[in-house]
């Protein structure tokens, strides 16, 4: 078991750039989340998936924001038209069914220039 | 929503002293989880706690979920330990699992 992997690990954009995250979960995990992370602040909950179904999107989660979970295996987390205040970490997390322990990656630090 | 307060904000110790961060929730949950930020951002698993008491080493952790909070003790605290602390929790009322994070304490253990 390697963990929660997440790619790239930091990604620099010019504002209106489309841009994507990948999200590798722990094999067997069946639920993924997407959270958020601006500077000072505790984790934002964005999205997430049981298996491929996503189940719930936050209100932060705008209609430029897009996650696909194909065949319950990897995510992926899609921005478009980014703008500066898109600025953050973005961290994937997973977990067994059920509201169990959840296990972090690394997470994909985004500046939108 | 549910709320989650931490306390204190800030907390600077002498290596080898002993420290208390507090976890405060306003409602039931079904889920507590304490984080280690790394300086390069990952949250690092400390415990997975909704009820009980666990000890890992020199950190040890204490829910009280009946009166809706829960400590982390950090015992002969060593530079290592620095960085910020986060408290997680899962609402009761819900099955998602989705955590609320409370804003942290951020440690600093000098030498």
């Amino acid at each position: 078991d390697t963990g929660v992997s997440q790619n790239p690990r930091h990604k620099i954009t010019k504002r209106g750039q489309n841009v994507t995250f990948r999200c590798d979960p722990i094999s067997e995990h069946n639920r993924l989340y997407w959270y958020r992370q601006t500077l000072g602040q505790g984790p934002e909950f964005l999205t997430y998936f049981q298996n491929e179904a996503q189940l719930e999107k936050s209100r932060l989660l705008s209609d430029r924001f897009s996650a696909e979970r194909p065949k319950g295996s990897f995510s992926t987390l899609e921005i478009q038209r980014t703008e500066q205040g898109d600025s953050a970490m973005y961290l994937c997390a997973s977990s067994l069914l059920g509201p169990y322990e959840q296990y972090f990656g690394p997470g994909t630090r985004l500046t939108v220039t | 929503g549910i709320q989650v307060e931490q306390s204190p904000p800030d907390l600077i110790l002498q290596e080898g002293a002993n420290s208390t961060l507090r976890c405060n929730f306003s409602d039931s949950v079904n889920n507590l989880q304490w984080f280690h930020q790394n300086p390069w951002g990952q949250l690092i698993n400390l415990f997975y706690i909704p009820s009980g008491t666990k000890q890992n080493g020199r950190l040890s952790a204490t829910t009280v979920a009946t009166e809706r909070y829960s400590l982390l003790y950090i015992s002969s605290s060593q530079t290592t330990d620095s960085g910020v602390y986060f408290c997680a929790v899962g609402d009761g009322s819900s099955n998602t699992g989705k955590l609320i994070f409370g804003q942290g304490t951020t440690l600093q253990v000098k030498p």
